[in-house]
């Protein structure tokens, strides 16, 4: 079964509205982190944002926020006021066993978002 | 910049041959990390180090290996290479205090096998 998956292949977005890229991920272990990535088309990997299964509050980082929702196993990303510089693959995974030492990444086949002017 | 470096960025070579990706993590993270992307299996965790030592396996194939030497940086070994090894390599470092909410990648290694 996947782990992490990610249901939309790729979204096409005007400029300035908010997008939500969906997430939901399968895991058994309570102790778990959640990250989302941008992958531009120059194929470096950046950090967006982080959130941690023992997390009360969703994880908020600029324009980024994750919806974050346990019980249903989701982590959606959402960016506001989307930008034509957004347009790259955004890539969901998760680490599980916080408290060992895995600290291997599972990801999503990832979204590929496009901004249009 | 994520202050991890690998070199070289692209890398063509034929079937069968031996590469050697290179990996230096940022500075005063003792833990790196391998990951393979291709169109076909996305992106796969393969290996990770920590302060020298081997740490965890993925999906790493016995024709690929790897080592983090004394001064943390590492290298991933790829030998009898096949076309279906045409990826982009991705190292990763964090300084795994258990508090770790990011990994900071390098900017890959494109792998062309012809």
């Amino acid at each position: 079964a996947q782990k992490i998956t990610q249901t939309q292949p790729g979204m096409f977005v005007q400029e300035k509205e908010a997008v939500t890229l969906d997430c939901t991920y399968d895991t058994s272990d309570p102790s778990y982190g959640l990250f989302w990535y941008k992958q531009p088309s120059s194929g470096e990997m950046i950090f967006l944002i982080y959130q941690g299964s023992y997390d009360q509050q969703n994880a908020t980082e600029g324009r980024y926020s994750l919806n974050f929702q346990k019980a249903r196993k989701s982590a959606n990303l959402v960016i506001s006021a989307s930008q034509l510089g957004d347009s790259a693959m955004y890539f969901c995974a998760m680490r599980e066993g916080l408290m060992d030492s895995n600290y291997q990444l599972i990801w999503g086949a990832g979204t590929k978002l496009i901004i249009k002017p | 910049d994520s202050g991890v470096t690998q070199t070289p960025k692209h890398l063509i070579t034929a079937t069968g041959q031996r590469v050697t990706l290179r990996c230096s993590p940022r500075s005063g993270d003792l833990s790196v990390y391998w990951y393979q992307q291709s169109l076909d299996q996305g992106l796969q965790f393969l290996i990770q180090y920590y302060n020298g030592e081997e740490r965890a396996k993925g999906n790493i194939l016995e024709r690929f290996s790897a080592q983090q030497f004394p001064d943390l940086h590492s290298e991933l070994n790829l030998s009898s290479l096949e076309l279906g090894d045409s990826a982009l390599y991705f190292c990763a470092s964090s300084p795994m205090t258990g508090e770790d909410t990011e990994a900071f990648f390098g900017q890959g290694t494109r792998l062309t096998v012809v």
